[in-house]
């Protein structure tokens, strides 16, 4: 079984300052991906970035990147440059590539984060 | 390029009721995954379709149950609806064995009274 941790349930950054987000992971399997998504008030959950699990490099998206420790299974958020357009909860989610079927994501409870001006 | 769509929007039932979502996949994708998200929690897998069968199913009971039409649109429908049941049902479309994201769309929030 997979599981996501993400042990922060409220962030608060300044405008303009970096953040980062915790998500550890549990599985088995040794090949999945992991992701973080942006789920703003209004309920849309909004693709962030992505990380493979035998991707040597740390994922990067623009104003945000995936800090990946493989041997402790940690796939944190950090979003540089913080604006109020950020806050918003946040989740990591992992897929597991196995049995041959298309991917189901595990989310974790999410972080709410708030930039504050 | 339309994303993905959901209807209605909100919808509000009565406990021990019938209700049927619906959602359009984002152009080009051909599988559909439904996710229930209560409040304050992560949205739990519910099941996905690929080519009119459903292909994975998560911890749900068989009051869920889905469709998946000829255009790779989907229904969800609940039977017998419960209290607990009130949550933000999420649909997300992918194209089959896609490696990247899931495309989510703006859900329907589900409120039994």
């Amino acid at each position: 079984a997979q599981k996501i941790t993400q042990t922060q349930p409220g962030m608060f950054v300044q405008e303009k300052e970096a953040v980062t987000l915790d998500c550890t992971y549990d599985t088995s399997d040794q090949s999945y991906g992991l992701f973080w998504y942006k789920q703003p008030s209004s309920g849309e959950m909004i693709f962030l970035i992505y990380q493979g699990s035998y991707d040597e490099q740390n994922a990067t998206e623009g104003r945000y990147s995936l800090n990946f420790q493989k041997a402790r299974k940690s796939a944190n958020l950090v979003i540089s440059a913080s604006q109020l357009g950020d806050s918003a909860m946040y989740f990591c989610a992992m897929r597991v590539n196995s049995g041959g079927s298309n991917y189901k994501l595990t989310f974790g409870k999410g972080t709410l984060l708030t930039v504050n001006p | 390029d339309a994303g993905v769509t959901q209807s209605p929007t909100h919808l509000i039932k009565t406990r021990g009721q019938q209700v049927t979502l619906r959602c359009s996949p984002k152009s080009g994708h051909d599988t559909v995954s439904w996710y229930q998200q209560a409040l304050g929690q992560g949205p739990q897998f519910i099941f996905q379709y690929y080519e009119e069968e459903e292909r994975q199913r998560g911890n749900f009971p068989d009051r869920f149950s889905g469709h998946q039409f000829p255009n790779y649109s989907s229904e969800l429908n609940v039977n017998a609806l419960l209290l607990g049941d009130s949550a933000l049902y999420l649909c997300a479309s992918s194209p089959f064995g896609g490696a990247y994201e899931q495309y989510f769309g703006p859900g329907t929030r589900l409120t039994v009274t």
